[in-house]
């Protein structure tokens, strides 16, 4: 059973922000959202996570609503080197495994 | 440089034939963790290990069998039991404990064809 559900696809413009939204209407206290992307063929990358505060850092920032039903990664400046699937994982803090689903794929068009 | 090796990037096997894939971190991570990703798909855990001849099954662990006979190696064998045609394997690490923060490390992949 899906703990967060994401749009399949979106598209968006280089130099814009990109606001990738995901739901998780299910998340419990003590669990936590993390984002990761996979460049096509490669390992996926960790971007950031957080519990219920916003966070920001060098690659992008988590938007995460006041009642923790639904976040947003943002990335800020959009560049053709984004293009990517990202993924919205929720973790419960007592366990060290991540599943992922099908995520988001993220086109950037120049 | 710290990271993690997964080899080879590519491997062909014939049916009823097993295969190993290796996988060896120098980040001095405790946890390893192999994940399966079919084509158009998000990733699927298959084991996963947090200590030196410790390991448990994940979601699709039938047809795969691992090791952990060092903290640095986590190698998986693909048996003939498998019959997904192509896939694309993931090694992973990460910390345990305290210092724990969800970041998981990834290799490169390896890319099994079966023939």
């Amino acid at each position: 059973d899906a703990k967060t559900t994401q749009p399949t696809s979106m598209d968006c413009a280089e130099g814009r922000a990109a606001n990738l939204p995901c739901n998780h209407s299910t998340i419990s206290g003590n669990e936590y959202v993390y984002w990761y992307r996979q460049i096509h063929s490669q390992g996926p990358q960790y971007i950031i996570h957080g519990l219920k505060n916003n966070e920001t850092n060098e690659m992008a920032s988590l938007i995460i609503t006041e009642d923790r039903k639904s976040s947003t990664l943002i990335l800020p400046h959009a560049t053709l080197r984004d293009t990517a699937v990202y993924y919205c994982i929720v973790r419960v803090e007592s366990d060290y495994k991540l599943s992922f689903g099908a995520g988001t794929t993220v086109t950037v068009r120049a | 440089d710290g990271g993690i090796t997964q080899s080879p990037k590519y491997l062909f096997r014939k049916e009823g034939q097993n295969v190993t894939l290796s996988c060896e971190q120098n980040l001095n991570h405790d946890a390893m963790y192999w994940y399966r990703q079919d084509p158009g798909q998000g990733l699927r855990l298959i084991y996963y290990s947090q200590i030196v001849n410790d390991f448990q099954k994940g979601d699709i662990a039938e047809g795969y069998s691992v090791s952990r006979e060092k903290k640095e190696s986590f190698p998986l064998t693909v048996t003939s039991a498998q019959k997904n045609p192509t896939d694309f394997y993931l090694c992973a690490s990460s910390h345990l404990g305290q210092i724990y923060t969800g970041e998981l490390f990834f290799g490169e992949g390896s890319r099994l064809t079966v023939l």
